[in-house]
């Protein structure tokens, strides 16, 4: 199957901070995506990404496909950004999910 | 709240045991997907149903099967359960079976194997 690598593992961030998070995968894909799981387990699809860049209030995310790679950007981050970012690559409807970035935002 | 829901919130049972998951998608979305999460694999995608048909399929294991019925809810049954199969169990729906759609996920199952 397809690997897919998230770095970093775990991040802590000062409120207002803003953070990169990266997700490669190791061969070409149909289709990226990014989930958030809050701290209380609930899961939610921020962004369908195959290419290009996208952007969503505080939340933008980058994925060049031809280099195999995707970013996700949190700008002015908040405590309720907190939680875990998983990214997932989907090749031949399958999907395929990275270990995550566990993100902690400090008040 | 997604409108995913999932029964039961939590299930606790024996090795060997047999156990059924239940999903209701959201109103209107033909699509359902399990999905697995321990602490040893991650989070894993199990198999998707598209309008009561299988039509992808993950790391699902020989004793786990699922279905999709005619009213669109999913049930995904567990047998001979191991220790390992504790996790925690996601159900996801979707409009359709576009890569483009948005998967809303229920709050989970629970399962906990003695």
């Amino acid at each position: 199957g397809i690997q897919v690598e998230q770095s970093p593992p775990d991040l802590i961030l000062q409120e207002g901070a803003n953070s990169t998070l990266r997700c490669n995968f190791s061969d070409s894909v149909n289709n990226l995506q990014w989930f958030h799981q809050n701290p209380w387990g609930q899961l939610i699809n921020l962004f369908y990404i195959p290419s290009g860049t996208k952007q969503n209030g505080r939340l933008s995310a980058t994925t060049v496909a031809t280099e195999r790679y995707s970013l996700l950007y949190i700008s002015s981050s908040q405590t309720t950004d907190s939680g875990v970012y998983f990214c997932a690559v989907v090749a031949f409807n399958k999907f395929y999910f990275g270990s995550g970035t566990k993100l902690n935002v400090k008040p | 709240d997604s409108g995913v829901t999932q029964t039961p919130k939590h299930l606790i049972t024996a090795t060997g045991q047999r156990v059924t998951l239940r999903c209701s998608p959201r109103s209107g979305d033909l699509s359902v997907y399990w999905y697995q999460q321990s602490l040893d694999q991650g989070l894993q995608f199990l198999i998707q149903y598209y309008n009561g048909e299988e039509r992808a399929k993950g790391n699902i294991l020989e004793r786990f099967s699922a279905q999709q019925f005619p009213d669109l809810h999913s049930e995904l049954n567990l047998s001979s359960l191991e220790l390992g199969d504790s996790a925690l169990y996601f159900c996801a729906s979707s409009p359709r079976a576009r890569g483009t759609d948005t998967q809303y996920f229920g709050p989970g199952t629970r399962l906990t194997v003695l």
